[in-house]
């Protein structure tokens, strides 16, 4: 079986100040990890991926994730943070054959204040 | 214009009818996906498909129908059987069912 968990249902950053949304993995194999945003009534937008290689993974609007393997941890990170990020984002992994579908955490509401 | 269509975006539906929800992609994905989304609850996984004629259940699959009889259109059943199905629906795909997903706009169903 495979899970992903998203510890904080809200994160609230000032604007300008660096972010960090959790996601932590269990997957059997290989995991293959990665982040989404959705805006309110609307799909979601892949931000970045992590399938193999570098440990830090920068993808769209900024945004990079640390994957670290021994505390199975896949956290969400932009240094400088901006209203316009307040969004809802979602971590989702497969296990390394896809077998078993893309899973979804439960999400994080992430609050930028001016 | 290459991606995903789901239609309609609002969908009501009368308690006893069974209805369905249209998704389309024109981006040459073998992997499709359909997901119900409430608050509090994120993604929850109701089927899937990895290639064409072939599907398999997710998390949720109770009270739901899929086909996948082209790789281009994976549309997704709300039979009667679902007790609850006020949702927002959304469909996806992938290249292989290995790498990112896209998604549609989504579809709100409201059981009235």
């Amino acid at each position: 079986a495979q899970s992903v968990a998203q510890p904080e249902d809200q994160v609230k950053v000032a604007e300008g100040n660096p972010l960090t949304v959790k996601c932590t993995y269990s997957v059997s194999g290989n995991p293959y990890l990665f982040w989404y945003v959705q805006y309110p009534n609307r799909g979601l937008q892949f931000l970045l991926k992590y399938i193999t290689g570098d440990n830090l993974v920068k993808g769209s609007y900024g945004f990079e994730a640390e994957f670290n393997k021994s505390q199975t941890s896949f956290h969400l990170k932009k240094p400088s943070a901006l209203v316009s990020d307040s969004a809802l984002y979602f971590c989702a992994g497969y296990s390394g054959g896809g077998a078993d579908g893309l899973t979804f955490g439960k999400g994080t509401h992430l609050i930028i204040q001016p | 214009d290459g991606g995903i269509t789901q239609s309609p975006k609002y969908l009501f539906r009368k308690e006893g009818q069974n209805v369905t929800l249209s998704c389309e992609q024109n981006l040459n994905h073998d992997a499709m996906y359909w997901y119900r989304q409430d608050p509090g609850q994120g993604l929850r996984l109701i089927y899937y498909s990895q290639i064409v004629n072939d599907f398999q259940k997710g998390d949720i699959a109770e009270g739901y129908s899929v086909s996948r009889e082209k790789k281009e259109s994976f549309p997704l059943t709300v039979t009667s059987a679902q007790k609850n199905p006020t949702a927002f629906y959304l469909c996806a795909s992938s290249i292989d069912g290995t790498t990112e997903a896209f998604f549609g706009q989504g579809t709100r169903l409201t059981v009235v």
